[in-house]
């Protein structure tokens, strides 16, 4: 099976400040990646589908990029409400896989 | 609006079995495949099944094979997930999503406790 590895685990960073997390599969999956949002307490939310298509309502500062292997997830202007656990997920065949979680903070 | 609502989760001895469900509303529910996943206690989320819209293919992530089987119901716009022979690391909060590539909704999860 493909394994989806993300890093950092987690970051500290500035309200304002630009933020990347990368997610690296073992093997291509094309552009069958999401990132989701999970806030503290809260069911997981679909930021991000296709690499970089952005969910309707999801707010303009994430964006996403990659394909193949290597892909991030950035958020430029890094707001209080962004204090979550970001998880990126392949969907290119089963297992839906996803990676271990970065965890991001306000500094 | 789009609703996954899960119940069945509770406190169950090891080597018990547990049925969860998920209902759908606010959706074409026979159009889509669900998924279920779980996150254990302080952990990530792990992908456990997947059953296609028509509920002809489903696949399970190893560390359940064997034990949970994942079904729905179009007619009660209702996935299922049945928990065979639980251990203590099955303890989690289970999640329903609907998605038949990324999972673009969720439910709220429901508790599953293994304990003695």
């Amino acid at each position: 099976d493909i394994q989806m590895t993300q890093s950092p685990s987690s970051l500290s960073a500035s309200l304002g400040e630009r933020v990347t997390i990368t997610c690296r599969a073992s093997q291509g999956i094309s552009s069958n990646l999401a990132w989701y949002q999970q806030q503290p307490g809260k069911a997981p939310k679909l930021l991000i589908y296709g690499s970089s298509a952005l969910q309707p309502g999801v707010p303009s500062r994430f964006s996403g990029g990659g394909s193949g292997t290597e892909f991030t997830l950035t958020i430029s202007n890094l707001q209080p409400e962004d204090v979550a656990t970001y998880y990126c997920q392949k969907y290119d065949s089963a297992p839906w896989t996803f990676g271990q979680g970065t965890k991001v903070e306000i500094k | 609006q789009v609703q996954l609502l899960e119940s069945g989760g509770g406190v169950v001895q090891p080597g018990k079995s547990l049925k969860l469900s998920c209902a759908v509303s606010g959706l074409n529910f026979r159009s889509h495949g669900m998924h279920w996943v779980r996150q254990a206690p302080g952990k990530g989320l792990e992908w456990l099944a997947v059953v296609s819209y028509d509920g002809n293919y489903k696949y399970y992530v190893d560390s359940v094979k064997g034990r949970f089987t994942i079904s729905r119901d179009n007619s009660k716009n209702t996935v299922y997930l049945q928990m065979d022979s639980l251990r203590s690391e099955d303890t989690a909060v289970y999640y329903c999503a609907k998605g038949t590539r990324e999972l673009d909704y969720w439910g709220q999860g429901t508790p599953v406790i293994v304990s003695s």
